[in-house]
């Protein structure tokens, strides 16, 4: 099966511009994750949906940070206006429930993002 | 809440040595627990998970972890390592679920010379 994909792989803007990464799951899966990857650090969720519903959105800097999942399919992240910190790699995963009832992540290659 | 502990930033070793990355977690659920590795410039590729059962869990190119929940312990081993098995490597921890979200630790850099 294909994987999940992201574009732009890179991208570099200054402080105060705006930047738009999409995100394409693999068909058939219903729940869409974004996560911060900072230098040194582990992922961190941004937001969560399921379908086309914003299931935690709680660490979501929602001043500068949006996103949207429209049709439940492709979603887009939207940083605007960017500040130094948002430096990171944008990870984009899909999951499907196991029958165990867990959520098991697939994720696409990552944006990684320059502020300068 | 539910938070995951690696226990070493960096692990280097020699090439078909034995390696042990260290991952605790603390959560007030059942768990789902995972091992992702990620090599440079690349996403997240699943090794292995715990979803129940057996508490040895057997991943692909050749690793296994163990959980421990009296310990409330993950950690990942492999008998011998090779060259491309250099690569940062994440514990994550879920609730036991669908809505719970993957925390992840904050990642050992697997660095095998030769």
């Amino acid at each position: 099966e294909a994987g999940v994909a992201q574009s732009p792989r890179y991208k570099i803007i200054e402080k105060r511009q705006s930047v738009a990464f999409w995100c394409n799951p693999i068909s058939g899966h219903a729940t869409l994750y974004w996560y911060q990857q900072i230098l040194g650090q582990g992922p961190k969720l941004l937001i969560q949906f399921q379908n086309n519903g914003v299931v935690d959105d709680s660490q979501l800097p929602k001043d500068r940070f949006s996103a949207e999942r429209l049709k439940g399919v492709d979603s887009t992240l939207k940083i605007q206006p960017a500040k130094l910190e948002d430096s990171a790699v944008y990870l984009c995963a899909s999951s499907a429930r196991q029958l165990s009832g867990a959520n098991v992540l697939t994720f696409g290659a990552g944006s990684r993002l320059t502020v300068l | 809440a539910q938070s995951v502990t690696q226990l070493d930033s960096q692990v280097p070793v020699f090439e078909e040595a034995p390696v042990e990355l260290r991952c605790n977690y603390s959560s007030s659920v059942s768990v789902y627990l995972f091992w992702y590795v990620q090599y440079p410039n690349q996403g997240l590729q699943l090794l292995l998970k715990y979803l129940s059962g057996s508490t040895l869990v057997k991943g692909i190119n050749g690793f296994e972890a163990e959980f421990n929940k009296s310990q409330t312990s993950f950690h990942l081993r492999k008998p011998s390592v090779h060259i491309s098995d250099t690569a940062e490597y994440f514990c994550a921890v879920s609730g036991a679920g669908s809505n719970y979200k993957l925390t992840f630790g904050k990642g050992t850099l697997l660095t095998v010379n030769p």
